[in-house]
């Protein structure tokens, strides 16, 4: 009950295309999503999250669509940039807790 | 306002030595979490420090590995009789509050040969 399923594992995507990656949890406690990007060699930078009182939040390219009922959650990245290629984290935590509940990882590539 | 520092960056050791993780949080934090990065796995929660206190470890595993943070100094991850499987990515995050966000270094990439 404690796991973030991630997906997928790796995608390629061209320059200026749509990269999407999808979360899944069970905990209905986690009321904190959050979403890092992790260049190689570097440590997990926060890129964009989301509280289940909203159903998308915008950030620039970033987009987090969330779905409270399904218990999924999801990053879009919009125009891609081969800049963007990295490895992306998605979370979940319980509000006044410390825990993060981390994803496996979707290691993006985008090509120029 | 400098970030999380971790030092080493990399750090190489042989079976059965010990090895010392350092980390120093963002100015004013005072709460400090450990995480592990196996390769092509995502973090996973280690353990959880206050100043002179262990919050929770329930992440470590119970044999050679301890953590600490000192009153003055940096917390130490601290693996003895290192073994292969101990080889991984580190990462210590730094928060002012518990349920404050909390901001990562750039890790402690252990290799055990």
């Amino acid at each position: 009950q404690q796991q973030v399923k991630q997906s997928p594992q790796s995608l390629i995507v061209q320059k200026g295309g749509i990269s999407i990656i999808n979360c899944a949890y069970e905990n209905t406690a986690f009321d904190y999503f959050p979403w890092y990007q992790q260049f190689p060699g570097k440590g997990p930078a926060l890129l964009i999250a989301i509280r289940p009182d909203v159903s998308e939040k915008k950030e620039g390219r970033f987009t987090i669509s969330f779905n409270k009922s399904a218990k999924q959650f999801s990053l879009h990245i919009m125009d891609s940039q081969p800049g963007d290629s990295a490895t992306y984290f998605c979370a979940a935590v319980t509000s006044g807790t410390y825990k993060y509940i981390f994803g496996t990882g979707t290691r993006l590539k985008v090509l120029a | 306002n400098a970030g999380v520092m971790q030092n080493p960056r990399h750090l190489v050791r042989r079976r059965g030595q010990e090895a010392r993780l350092r980390c120093s949080p963002m100015k004013g934090h005072s709460h400090v979490y450990w995480y592990r990065q196996l390769p092509e796995e995502g973090l996973k929660f280690m353990v959880y420090l206050q100043k002179e206190n262990i919050i929770d470890e329930s992440g470590m595993p119970k044999e050679r590995f301890s953590a600490e943070f000192p009153k003055e100094g940096p917390s130490i991850l601290r693996i003895q009789q290192v073994v292969r499987g101990d080889s991984a990515a580190y990462f210590c995050a730094s928060s002012l509050q518990s349920n404050t966000e909390a901001f990562f270094g750039q890790g402690t990439r252990l290799t055990v040969v």
